[in-house]
């Protein structure tokens, strides 16, 4: 069973540039989490997706950033207009369905450096 | 939310035992404690977690105190591959908010 899986795991983008960063959950898995974790510091939760859904966004910067996750194909995180604060990794997480405790399992992560 | 307390770093030799602290004084009844590492920037792993009994998987041992104030991870064997930071997480959020909250967590360095 492949683990959660990110593309591209490096992408360098200049400023003003739009960013867009894929993930494919496990296989089952139907919940999808968005986390950012800038040089040195914790991971910070940013968004979290069902298919077709976003339940919690409380995490996301109010401009530039969007999240979906369609009904097939991977869930996509996009920042429109990059800036050199958005250079950070970008880690995805996905659970099945089921009960408030299901264990997140995380991708290797999408390193985005803007230039 | 709940919130843990980890010492920063802790160094443990090759081979022995190593236990983490977390301390979580605040945790309500029906929140978990969950253990991820991350290792040199790869994406976080998932240890173990537990509610009030210890449990035991191939990876490591949680240990939650009898009142859930507080727990210990525990890594029998360590080897220079377990140096990483290891984060202490009370799973927080309700149903359709189940966000991780990591804090800085405790940076284990195996010592050959």
């Amino acid at each position: 069973n492949a683990g959660v899986m990110q593309n591209p795991r490096h992408l360098v983008r200049r400023r003003g540039q739009e960013a867009r960063l894929r993930c494919s959950p496990m296989k089952g898995h139907s919940h999808v989490y968005w986390y950012r974790q800038l040089p040195e510091e914790g991971l910070k939760f940013m968004v979290y997706l069902q298919k077709e859904n976003i339940i919690d966004e409380s995490g996301m910067p109010k401009e530039r950033f969007s999240a979906e996750f369609p009904k097939e194909g991977p869930s996509i995180l996009r920042i429109q207009q990059v800036v050199r604060g958005d250079s950070a990794a970008y880690f995805c997480a996905s659970s099945p369905p089921g009960g408030i405790q299901e264990t997140q399992y995380f991708g290797p992560g999408t390193r985005l450096l803007v230039l | 939310d709940a919130k843990t307390t980890q010492p920063p770093s802790m160094d443990c030799a090759e081979g022995r035992a190593a236990n983490l602290p977390c301390n979580h004084s605040t945790i309500s009844g029906n929140e978990y404690v969950y253990w991820y590492r991350q290792i040199h920037s790869q994406g976080p792993q998932y240890i173990i977690h537990g509610l009030k009994n210890n449990e035991t998987n191939e990876m490591a041992s949680l240990i939650i105190t009898e009142d859930r104030k507080s727990s210990t991870l525990i890594l029998p064997h360590a080897t220079l591959r377990d140096t990483a930071v290891y984060y202490c997480i009370v799973r927080v959020g309700q149903r359709g908010a189940q966000k991780l909250v990591f804090g800085q967590g405790t940076r284990l360095t195996i010592n050959p």
